[in-house]
């Protein structure tokens, strides 16, 4: 069974700053990957997703993501953070044609200081 | 993309009582899911509706305690019965893209608090 670690529970930054949040998954092949925020209050939205080919995929809200295979992992990051972006972030990844077998990581948290 | 509304969209509720929580989608979906949010946790998939069909449920949830329906291809509802204080959650309805690649379109959740 596919498993995603996010190793980091709670990320705090100084708008305007970097930001690479880390996603380690688990799966005998090759998986599709997806980042989803979730805004206080709302629902998930999805950010970006990999399934196969270009390994540095771009998302919506300058956010990109990149698939490397030798290290099992899917960072996400910006290069300048909006104190908007303060969220929850999850790393999902999900068996080949299977919605139903969609695996959440454990999130992590997201503080953008002014 | 699917629009998926929800409702409501939070309730506080008494212990021992059951809830139920509509889902309404914007178009036509095989298959709707089911997650739980518990406070500070990650998602939790509870069951697959499926039009026709008796739901899905993962291991862990019961269809006695979470009763689910599918009437149409655009609604589902599913019932938290005799709920505790540790029911107290936000259930998310889903939907998968066309192309079943395991993308999902959440409504905004509905966040209850059982008292």
């Amino acid at each position: 069974a596919q498993s995603v670690t996010q190793p980091d529970i709670h990320i705090t930054v100084s708008e305007g700053a970097s930001l690479e949040l880390r996603c380690n998954y688990s799966y005998g092949a090759t998986p599709y990957l997806f980042w989803y925020v979730q805004s206080p209050g709302q629902g998930l939205q999805l950010l970006l997703k990999y399934f196969s080919g270009d390994t540095l995929v771009q998302g919506i809200k300058g956010f990109e993501a990149e698939f490397k295979r030798s290290q099992s992992s899917f960072n996400l990051r910006k290069p300048s953070v909006h104190w908007s972006d303060a969220a929850e972030y999850f790393c999902a990844v999900a068996r080949t044609g299977s919605a139903r077998q969609l695996t959440f990581g454990s999130g992590t948290q997201l503080t953008v200081l002014p | 993309s699917a629009v998926i509304s929800q409702k409501p969209s939070r309730d506080i509720c008494q212990r021992g009582t059951s809830l139920t929580i509509q889902c309404q989608v914007d178009s036509q979906v095989t298959m709707m899911f089911w997650y739980r949010q518990q406070p500070g946790q990650s998602l939790t998939l509870i069951a697959t509706a499926n039009q026709g069909s008796e739901a899905t449920y993962e291991s862990g949830f019961v269809i006695d305690k979470f009763p689910i329906s599918r009437p149409n291809l655009t609604f589902s509802t599913l019932t938290v019965s005799n709920m505790s204080p540790e029911d107290s959650s936000i259930y998310l309805c889903s939907v998968g893209d066309r192309a079943n690649t395991g993308e999902l379109f959440f409504g905004e959740g509905s966040r209850l608090t059982v008292l």
